[in-house]
């Protein structure tokens, strides 16, 4: 049963286009969610999270949105670049739980030039 | 910074054999945890430990045992090899004195078991 849903494996996009990533989430006790991205051969590295008290958290180029009523959150890119190719994973968790996480099966981003 | 590092990039075993994944993290993190990665299925979890000597069963425990006698330190076991264990196998750390604190991951051992 995947509690934590990534229904694009891939995803192509112009640079300096958006890049717009998504998740979907069954359980509704997650009420912590994050973004990892992973370059091959290299360990995940956090990207930007958000509680479910926000409905947007923004870092710079990266923004994330989630929609608590439809269980949804999305990762937006703006402008996006070829450094951004990579595979995203979102991720899921109880704050009133444990530490674990529950992570997205991946969508993989490639950015052309 | 984090520093999580795994003790081989790539290995290769052959079935049967008992295999030692090693992790060890530099940010005196409690919290410590095995993944493996397979195409289509994301990241998983295997075990975690919250503590030295202590450990609970993730998702998929099944094959596999792990040791955490420093807390610096945490081992994934194969105790019999099977070819079914060829994965990516991440390692990951986290803080456990506040909750809702990212896991810093290791680069990542590709273990191909023929």
């Amino acid at each position: 049963d995947q509690q934590v849903k990534q229904n694009s494996p891939s995803l192509s996009v112009q640079e300096g286009r958006i890049s717009i990533l998504n998740c979907d989430y069954t359980n509704s006790m997650f009420d912590y969610f994050l973004w990892y991205k992973k370059y091959p051969a290299e360990g995940p590295t956090f990207l930007i999270s958000i509680s479910s008290i926000k409905d947007k958290n923004e870092d710079g180029r990266f923004t994330v949105f989630l929609n608590k009523s439809a269980k949804h959150l999305s990762l937006h890119i703006v402008p996006s670049q070829p450094g951004d190719s990579a595979v995203y994973f979102c991720a899921a968790s109880s704050l009133g739980g444990t530490y674990k996480y529950i992570f997205g099966t991946g969508t993989r981003l490639k950015v052309l030039a | 910074d984090v520093k999580v590092t795994q003790s081989s990039r790539y290995l290769v075993k052959r079935t049967g054999e008992k295999v030692f994944l090693e992790c060890v993290q530099d940010m005196d993190h409690e919290n410590m945890f095995w993944y493996r990665q397979d195409p289509g299925l994301g990241l998983r979890l295997i075990y975690f430990s919250y503590d030295v000597k202590m450990k609970e069963k993730g998702d998929i425990p099944e094959g596999y045992s792990v040791s955490r006698e420093k807390k610096e330190r945490f081992s994934l076991i194969l105790e019999s090899a099977s070819t079914n264990q060829t994965s990516m196998y991440l390692c990951a750390s986290q803080t456990g004195r506040t909750v809702g604190k990212e896991q810093y991951f290791g680069p990542g051992t590709r273990l191909t078991v023929t």
